[in-house]
């Protein structure tokens, strides 16, 4: 059974990048059925989608946050990476990763695994 | 602005049946995906495309979608339906996903 899980630090400071790794067990993420998903939530308030990764490495992000965020990943050792630069307080959220995957044809899009969440904290 | 909205909140007698929705011009074509958020915990799919549900899911949840608007219909609430409900779709670009500004479901 695929399970993902989130690290990274858990304290940064204003106008640094948060670095946050997705490690996945029990699959493979070289999969090309699926893609792999940063989704956050601001306590209190509802989640926002950050970006996706697809195995072939193409990327998109939520417009909000492009200038900012980068996906990548490293199918050799099962990881998913999010970096996102010059954050302020507003970046403070838990952040999830999760599976997806999607069908044009059916109009289907479903996020079907997700993370436990890390909690970030943006402060000096 | 949010590309689809929900709802704030919505309450539910125990046992009977409670719909939330979700507006958005994305929705008349793409599915919703529904996704149940219990406090401290990740969200779960409950519901995706037109009316599938994940195994382990109970069937007392289901989905429809009707023009712009998707539902999500508890049928026979239980009192561990009780939590934030969120549904998500394709913006209007078809390449990035939105979520909706969520529903809390009390079960009274």
């Amino acid at each position: 059974q695929v399970q993902l899980q989130e690290s990274g630090p858990g304290l940064v400071k204003p106008s640094q990048t948060l670095s946050l790794t997705c490690t996945v067990s029990g699959g493979s993420i070289s999969s090309t059925s699926y893609f792999w998903t940063w989704i956050r939530q601001p306590a209190g308030k509802g989640l926002e989608w950050i970006g996706r990764i697809y195995t072939s490495g193409s990327t998109n992000y939520n417009p909000s946050l492009k200038s900012r965020v980068t996906i990548s990943m490293d199918t050799s050792m099962t990881r998913i990476s999010l970096r996102l630069s010059s954050v302020t307080a507003a970046d403070t959220a838990v952040y999830y990763c999760a599976r997806g995957w999607s069908s044009r044809e059916a109009a289907v899009d479903v996020f079907d695994i997700w993370g436990q969440g890390t909690m970030v904290t943006v402060s000096s | 602005s949010a590309e689809v909205t929900q709802d704030p909140a919505v309450s539910v007698a125990l046992g009977q049946t409670v719909r939330i929705t979700c507006q958005g011009d994305s929705l008349r074509f793409y599915y919703a995906s529904w996704y149940q958020q219990k406090p401290g915990q990740a969200p779960v799919v409950v519901i995706y495309g037109k009316n599938n549900r994940p195994s382990g899911i109970p069937d007392r949840f289901s989905g429809s979608t009707s023009g712009n608007t998707a539902s999500l219909i508890i049928n026979g609430a239980q009192a561990e339906d009780e939590a934030d409900y969120y549904c998500s779709s394709r913006d209007s670009s078809g390449n990035h996903y939105v979520f909706g500004t969520g529903t809390k479901v009390t079960v009274l």
